[in-house]
């Protein structure tokens, strides 16, 4: 089954507007982590939130985990030009040493 | 600080052929994974290997394979190359089961 599908899958907002990204996964997980990608590079880890945690904060970026609907979302505030990315979310099952399945992301345009 | 090492970063084959892709982990992390990227989609997992020893599998072809050595680093070994085997793949590795992951640059694979 997928994990981690985002949505939307295209935002376009102004430097300064907040984007708020949603994220949902299908299994029980360990732990909930958001990721970025520049076009055509690495993904870059950017925060991890576990399943007995419901809202963390990293700088400008605000996760909260429901796991009663099994949903995650990232907010980033006071956006930049260079938040330009896509942003994926990758879900950890509770189960054994399983490996992250990502869903197809959302991509961020913000417009100087 | 060192990150993952992927080489090489680009690699023309040519359809029923083969190919090597490298691994080189950060030094003390324990798992390492390999994803698939095709254009606009999101990575897909293919396996990974916890302290050398197969840990999780994705959809990983048949015609792929991939082992971790005693010094860490890993390959991912591709053979009867198709068409639709051109993507990015990259290789991340982490630490613990708790951990975000760290991505290498990746390998961009065309198949002509």
């Amino acid at each position: 089954s997928q994990q981690g599908e985002e949505d939307p899958q295209a935002l376009s907002i102004q430097e300064g507007e907040n984007a708020t990204m949603n994220c949902s996964y299908k299994t029980s997980i360990n732990n909930l982590q958001w990721y970025r990608q520049n076009s055509g590079r690495g993904l870059v880890h950017l925060i991890l939130i576990r399943s007995n945690e419901r809202e963390k904060h990293s700088g400008r970026l605000r996760v909260t985990l429901d796991t009663s609907k099994k949903s995650s979302s990232l907010l980033i505030t006071a956006s930049r030009a260079a938040d330009t990315a896509s942003y994926f979310c990758g879900a950890r099952r509770d189960t054994g040493r399983r490996a992250l399945t990502f869903g197809s992301g959302t991509r961020l345009q913000v417009q100087p | 600080a060192a990150g993952v090492i992927q080489s090489p970063r680009h690699l023309i084959k040519e359809k029923r052929e083969t190919a090597t892709l490298k691994c080189y982990p950060i030094p003390r992390h324990d798992t390492v994974y390999w994803y698939q990227q095709g254009p606009g989609q999101d990575p897909q997992f293919l396996i990974s290997f916890y302290e050398k020893m197969q840990s999780d599998k994705g959809s990983i072809p048949d015609r792929f394979s991939a082992q971790q050595f005693s010094d860490y680093h890993s390959e991912l070994n591709m053979s009867s190359l198709e068409l639709g085997d051109s993507a990015l793949y990259f290789c991340a590795s982490s630490w613990i089961r708790e951990s975000g992951y760290t991505f290498g640059s990746g390998t961009r694979l065309t198949v002509v």
